[in-house]
């Protein structure tokens, strides 16, 4: 299934570099999500994006920027990041968010792996 | 919020037996119930979901249940086989958002 894909898949990182991944749906999608995954833990929605504005914040730190130029497409930059970010990254699609989106299925891609030295 | 928890953190089952997963989630107004799983390395799918005005759905060997009285709802695999073995993440909606379960990871002995 290529319905959601990001890049890259592994990436590596200093705490004062700056990096972004990048989420790319193929589904006709209008709502995008990104999730942190780390071990063992529930994955923690940190951003949600519907028709291109974004609807949810969760209490993410700065030092993580979202951004959503169109519906097919979400990237996360990442500046300034400390080892405790180090987890898997994975970005979501659903057909609408919000209220209406709640109860319709979301569709993950393979994740961006992150490791901060 | 939302809270979800799960139970157990590790299944293992020999193959050809059952396995249940059990969540139980905090607000009453949770409407749509997914279940996901996700092999080693790869990204969660969706396997079956239910919503709250159903209290049971089955596909083949997947079975999902719901008891909103008591707010707990849980994922049965009959004939377990080795590709079953992977972690599994039950997942609760309030209004905007998913909220996960910390995720069981199933083993499927041969």
């Amino acid at each position: 299934e290529t319905g959601v894909t990001q890049t890259p898949r592994h990436l590596v990182m200093g705490m004062t570099n700056k990096k972004s991944l990048k989420c790319e749906q193929h589904l006709g999608h209008n709502a995008m999500y990104w999730y942190k995954q780390s071990a063992k833990k529930p994955l923690e929605l940190m951003f949600v994006y519907n028709f291109k504005e974004q609807t949810e914040n969760n209490s993410v730190p700065s030092r993580f920027s979202p951004e959503c130029p169109n519906s097919s497409h979400l990237f996360l930059h990442l500046h300034t990041l400390q080892p405790e970010d180090s987890a898997l990254y994975l970005c979501a699609s659903s057909q609408e968010g919000g209220r209406v989106g709640s109860n319709q299925p979301q569709h993950f891609g393979d994740g961006t792996r992150l490791s901060i030295l | 919020g939302e809270n979800v928890e799960q139970h157990p953190s590790t299944l293992s089952v020999q193959e050809g037996d059952s396995a249940v997963i059990k969540c139980t989630y905090s607000d009453s107004a949770s409407n749509y119930f997914p279940w996901y799983k996700q092999e080693l390395g790869k990204r969660p799918q969706l396997i079956i979901d239910i919503r709250s005005n159903v209290g049971e759905k089955k596909d083949q060997r997947i079975a999902v249940t719901l008891n909103k009285t008591a707010k707990h709802f849980s994922l049965h695999i009959t004939e377990t086989q080795p590709e079953d073995s992977a972690v599994y993440f039950c997942a609760a909606s309030n209004d905007y958002k998913l909220s996960f379960g910390a995720g069981t990871t199933v083993t499927v002995r041969a």
